[in-house]
């Protein structure tokens, strides 16, 4: 059965305490896994896409890795406007994206 | 003005009745969705249209149903609204190159 697995639930950080969220997936034919911020009461942001495994992307503060089970998102140092749910999704096939339930990151100042 | 537009972004109603959430983009995408958000389970997709002409079921359809108006425009119909279809209810669009999905701002109902 495909499943995507995100860790931790939820992670409280002291403003500039870099970290590192895990999206883990059982997936037969991924065509692409992507990441995505959701702030409260808003619809999810696209962050970044991974291809294949060793593939490395980075946007400021954020780096997403990928190898053949597992996806990392790396913070490095953030800051209090990182705090968010942080969603992982793979996509299958022509149309399906399996999604995690997401990871809740609080920064604190 | 948001790529991808969710109307209404809230909506109270009673049991039996018939809601619409309306969507409309601006990408330009074929590809539409319409996504359910329950806390602890994640997005579930309920329908997904490739074209006017093309529309699917997803893995939680039972109970809705969706209209296809035009290339930008996806909405998604409640027939007789149950409290159970309380959540948020998300639109997105997908570029079929890419794959990147990309989300309206959500519609909260509320059923009672």
């Amino acid at each position: 059965e495909d499943q995507v697995t995100q860790s931790p639930e939820a992670l409280r950080l002291q403003e500039g305490e870099s970290s590192s969220l895990n999206c883990s997936y059982t997936v037969s034919g991924l065509r692409g896994l992507f990441w995505y911020r959701q702030d409260p009461g808003k619809g999810p942001e696209f962050l970044f896409t991974l291809y294949s495994a060793g593939e490395e992307k980075e946007k400021e503060r954020l780096k997403a890795t990928l190898t053949k089970k597992e996806s990392f998102l790396h913070i490095t140092a953030p800051k209090p406007e990182d705090s968010a749910t942080y969603l992982c999704a793979v996509g299958k096939g022509t149309y399906k994206y399996i999604f995690g339930t997401g990871t809740r990151l609080k920064v604190l100042a | 003005d948001a790529d991808v537009t969710q109307t209404p972004r809230n909506r109270i109603t009673k049991t039996g009745k018939r809601i619409m959430l309306e969507c409309s983009q601006t990408k330009g995408h074929d590809r539409m969705y319409w996504y359910r958000q329950d806390p602890g389970l994640g997005l579930r997709l309920i329908y997904y249209s490739f074209d006017v002409k093309d529309i699917n079921k997803g893995e939680i359809s039972d109970g809705y149903s969706v209209s296809r108006q035009a290339q930008a425009k996806f909405s998604l119909s409640l027939e007789s609204a149950i409290p159970n279809q309380t959540a948020l209810y998300f639109c997105a669009t997908t570029d079929s190159n890419t794959g990147e999905l990309f989300f309206g701002e959500g519609s909260r109902l509320t059923v009672l």
